[in-house]
């Protein structure tokens, strides 16, 4: 148990569906993160929330929305998905954004089928 | 593009068998070097945070090393055993706050 919760586990939907996935964490990090893990390629950074604002986004595509609404919670909105986007989706966190020291704690994931 | 190896891909040892592999990445604008576990079905772990050249740290069996000079980290495991097979990623940032993470090793401790 890292203190990172990720809801849901495992989620299946249909490219025309909306849905969310969402990430808790009661560690007092300031700083979040989305990960995305496709089939034998290496993590890649989504977003970085750091006290609520969002400090990056990797050229990630508009149907996928972050929302950060405070510290301890982040949001992935999903919508009209394609079938490439199934993935292993992680969220972190970690005390402040990238500071050299800092561990960032994973959450197990939300394994997404989009079909 | 920052590019952060990792090998070998894959590493199969009998148990009692002490190990290594290998971390490569870009030797400039170096900021801070991570290794993380990540067993199958759970989380990634964070093993090390490895920030000067040369720097070394342990944890129980398994020990880490760092040459920013070249652009290198080796992880060791002394006397592995099956609890150690897992995904090991290594995650490389730089002093432009751009992280990379490998593809990871995945080990396998046969009893």
């Amino acid at each position: 148990e890292t203190g990172v919760t990720q809801t849901p586990r495992h989620l299946v939907m249909g490219m025309t569906n909306k849905k969310s996935l969402k990430c808790e964490q009661h560690l007092g990090h300031n700083a979040m993160y989305w990960y995305k893990q496709s089939a034998k390629k290496p993590l890649e950074l989504m977003f970085v929330y750091n006290f609520k604002e969002q400090t990056e986004n990797n050229s990630v595509p508009s149907r996928f929305s972050p929302e950060c609404p405070n510290s301890s919670h982040l949001f992935l909105h999903l919508h009209t998905l394609q079938p490439e986007d199934s993935a292993l989706y992680l969220c972190a966190s970690s005390q402040d954004v990238w500071v050299s020291d800092g561990e960032a704690f994973f959450g197990q994931g939300t394994r997404l089928t989009v079909v | 593009i920052l590019n952060v190896e990792q090998s070998p891909q894959s590493l199969h040892v009998q148990e009692g068998d002490s190990t290594n592999f290998t971390c490569s990445f870009p030797s400039s604008n170096f900021y801070a070097l991570h290794w993380y576990r990540w067993e199958t079905a759970k989380s990634p772990e964070a093993l090390f945070v490895m920030t000067l050249n040369g720097d070394e740290k342990k944890k129980g069996r398994i020990s880490a090393t760092l040459n920013t000079k070249e652009g290198y980290s080796y992880l060791y495991i002394k006397g592995s055993q099956p609890e150690d097979s897992a995904t090991y990623l290594c995650a490389f940032l730089n002093n432009n706050n751009d992280m990379r993470f490998g593809a990871g090793t995945r080990l396998t401790v046969k009893p």
